[in-house]
């Protein structure tokens, strides 16, 4: 496809649960963004990716979180013992990545939405 | 303080008016910015960037961009209502790929 998919686009759990959100970025794209958006504010940044790196994680709230981009495309945000307050859209975008800033333009996917009962 | 600052609204515009949206923020050695529009359920999609000082136009948008009063703002001209939306003001700060975005500030224009 053309542009970025995110896999589930739902996710139901139960607290204490491990979930994995999978990101496929728009091919070509080497810089990767996820960030969590609850009701009501902005998306809040999580961590960044130039290729398989993370260049800036400083976005995770806690060590339950952690991303990984092995072969610098698809990326996968893993969540451990997860809790309520978890649940919001978790959205991934992509870039070009090869000019900071200026007209670097980010396509968003369609967010997974992530619920913790 | 809030990083990035947007009035959450709704700002209510009638059809065919000027919308105005505005949006400060805190690090002066910020060097983009952006406006982001999103429709209720979905994904932010890009409406414009902006660097440097000064007016940039885009159709019936424009942002506008203060670095010495650390305002960016963006205008739209004859409101539509297909221009009800949230709109998101970003900013990529000095030193970093990070981009902060502001709450948004829900816009509704009323037929």
């Amino acid at each position: 496809g053309a542009g970025v998919s995110q896999t589930p686009s739902n996710k139901v759990t139960e607290k204490g649960k491990y979930v994995e959100l999978r990101c496929d970025p728009i091919s070509g794209h080497t810089a990767l963004y996820w960030y969590r958006q609850s009701l009501g504010q902005g998306p809040e940044f999580l961590i960044y990716f130039q290729g398989t790196g993370a260049a800036d994680d400083s976005g995770l709230p806690n060590d339950r979180f952690f991303a990984v981009r092995p072969e610098g495309s698809v990326s996968t945000l893993k969540i451990q013992r997860t809790e309520r307050g978890d649940s919001a859209v978790y959205l991934c975008a992509s870039s070009r990545g090869d000019r900071r800033g200026f007209s670097n333009e980010q396509f968003f996917g369609p967010g997974t939405r992530l619920t913790v009962l | 303080q809030k990083e990035v600052e947007q009035n959450s609204g709704p700002l209510s515009v009638p059809e065919g008016a000027i919308a105005s949206l505005n949006c400060t923020y805190s690090d002066r050695g910020s060097q983009s910015f952006f406006w982001y529009r999103q429709y209720s359920g979905k994904s932010p999609e890009l409406i414009m960037f902006i660097y440097s000082n000064g007016d940039k136009e885009d159709g019936r948008f424009t942002a506008q961009l203060n670095k010495a009063s650390q305002y960016v703002s963006l205008l739209i001209r004859d409101s539509q209502p297909s221009d009800s939306a949230t709109y998101l003001c970003a900013v990529i700060g000095s030193g970093t790929y990070k981009y902060i975005f502001g709450t948004g500030t829900r816009l509704k224009v009323l037929a």
